[in-house]
């Protein structure tokens, strides 16, 4: 999960293992979440996204899980490969005292995944 | 397909130097964000833009002024640049000016304050 300072958490997995990394956001009314993958040198690229009203999404090896009862967050990574090293950043949408959205997300810390093959 | 491009890619500034970053983006987006990302920390938003001629703060928005130049262009002004600004800036769009859709990012302005 996420944590304080500037120390990441880290994930170290086997090529082929499932990897599941994990994040706790800030806002009960937060109404969209999404994860993005950075690569060293790069921009954070788009994983998946889920909507409050869902519990569970999948993609293609990837799969987001949904709990708001304890506002937590989930991203499952089957069969880990090496090219999936990176940093992982949960991300959510707070919308605002009316109800919409214009995309002001708050970023988790971000975790670090290392796959060794 | 270029998404959204970063000029420049990396820049060093004296304190109170002012510099202008810049963004764009090909895909027709209606919103377009500005972010810091600072060592082992995620992003933090300093200012967006909805739609173009819109513009409003985010998280982080003291010592920063935005340009929203046109529907592809969105611009980042330090005035008077501190050391505590050092840091990575990503600008990101996405289609809707609201609702829940992702964003696209570019690939960052490294700039270091001396």
């Amino acid at each position: 999960g996420e944590s304080v300072g500037l120390h990441l958490p880290t994930l170290s997995v086997q090529e082929g293992d499932n990897s599941i990394i994990n994040c706790a956001y800030s806002n009960s009314a937060s109404d969209y979440f999404i994860w993005y993958k950075q690569e060293s040198g790069k921009g954070p690229q788009f994983i998946i996204d889920i909507r409050s009203n869902m519990d569970k999404r999948q993609g293609q090896r990837v799969t987001v899980l949904l709990n708001k009862t304890v506002k937590h967050l989930s991203l499952q990574i089957a069969a880990t490969q090496p090219g999936d090293s990176a940093v992982y950043f949960c991300a959510e949408n707070i919308p605002n005292a009316g109800g919409t959205s214009y995309g002001k997300l708050t970023f988790g810390q971000g975790t670090i995944l290392t796959v060794h093959p | 397909n270029a998404g959204v491009t970063q000029t420049p890619k990396f820049q060093v500034l004296k304190t109170g130097q002012s510099m202008t970053l810049q963004c764009a983006q090909d895909m027709n987006h209606n919103s377009m964000y500005w972010y810091r990302q600072d060592p082992g920390m995620g992003l933090r938003l300093i200012y967006y833009s909805a739609s173009e001629g819109t513009t409003d703060k985010g998280e982080v928005p003291n010592g920063y002024n935005v340009s929203r130049l046109n529907k592809r262009e969105f611009s980042l002004r330090l005035e008077s640049a501190a050391p505590s600004q050092t840091s990575v800036y990503f600008c990101a769009s996405r289609t809707h000016p609201v609702g829940n859709q992702p964003q696209h990012f570019g690939d960052g302005t490294r700039l270091s304050i001396l």
